[in-house]
């Protein structure tokens, strides 16, 4: 089906090790976006990237880095993970720039850092 | 910051329609309105979206004042499958959706 798939779904770290979390998607949409969900709250934008090619900041960067390998994917990665990075991370996409499109969410990854 | 302001939560009968009001008093004039739900532990999904008309989806109805400063989400014939928290979200102009809190629906059966 088409949509945003994110690997892996479920990910248990400690603390200092580092991971990517993997995002693509196959709606050919040019803006892709990364969020964190921490319990009990709502989501927060960590980075995003409106093209192929450029990245930029959202609420929440620090403590990550991205990279838009091509049009299908964006990957975020945690250099050296602290407690205080576990969340659930959605990745999301979308078609075009402004009100034409809406938002493709994936299902998420469940990150525990211990 | 969001831009919008939601009901904590809300809770509404089976069967009964699900009125779900959100407040964007500084929304700009090329700026929409997006409503987006998440059911427990899924990613977000898009409900509805719109400018200054009314407009009505298989899912769901949005009704914007005419001024825009506010608008309501309306499910018609709420389920408990729309048990969700549901977020109004105002788009702006760099594209990226700055979710606030959302309003809990539960649906009573």
């Amino acid at each position: 089906n088409a949509g945003v798939t994110q690997t892996p779904k479920f990910q248990v770290l400690k603390t200092g090790q580092s991971m990517t979390l993997q995002c693509a998607q196959d709606m050919n949409h040019n803006s892709m976006y990364w969020y964190r969900q921490d319990p009990g709250m709502g989501l927060r934008l960590i980075y995003y990237s409106a093209s192929e090619g450029t990245t930029d900041k959202g609420e929440v960067p620090n403590g990550y880095n991205v990279s838009r390998l091509n049009k299908r994917e964006f990957s975020l990665r945690l250099e050296s993970a602290a407690p205080s990075q576990t969340s659930v991370y959605f990745c999301a996409s979308m078609a075009a720039r402004g009100p034409l499109g809406g938002y493709t969410f994936g299902s998420g990854t469940r990150l525990t850092v211990v | 910051d969001a831009k919008t302001t939601q009901p904590t939560s809300m809770d509404c009968a089976e069967g009964r329609a699900a009125n779900l009001p959100c407040n964007h008093s500084t929304i700009s004039g090329n700026e929409y309105v997006y409503w987006y739900r998440q059911i427990h532990s899924q990613g977000p999904q898009y409900i509805i979206h719109g400018l200054k008309n009314n407009e009505t989806n298989e899912m769901a109805s949005l009704i914007i004042t005419e001024d825009r400063k506010s608008s309501t989400l309306i499910l018609p014939h709420a389920t408990l499958r729309d048990t969700a928290v549901y977020y109004c979200i105002v788009l702006n102009r760099d594209d990226k959706i700055i979710f606030g809190k959302g309003t809990r629906l539960h649906i009573l059966p």
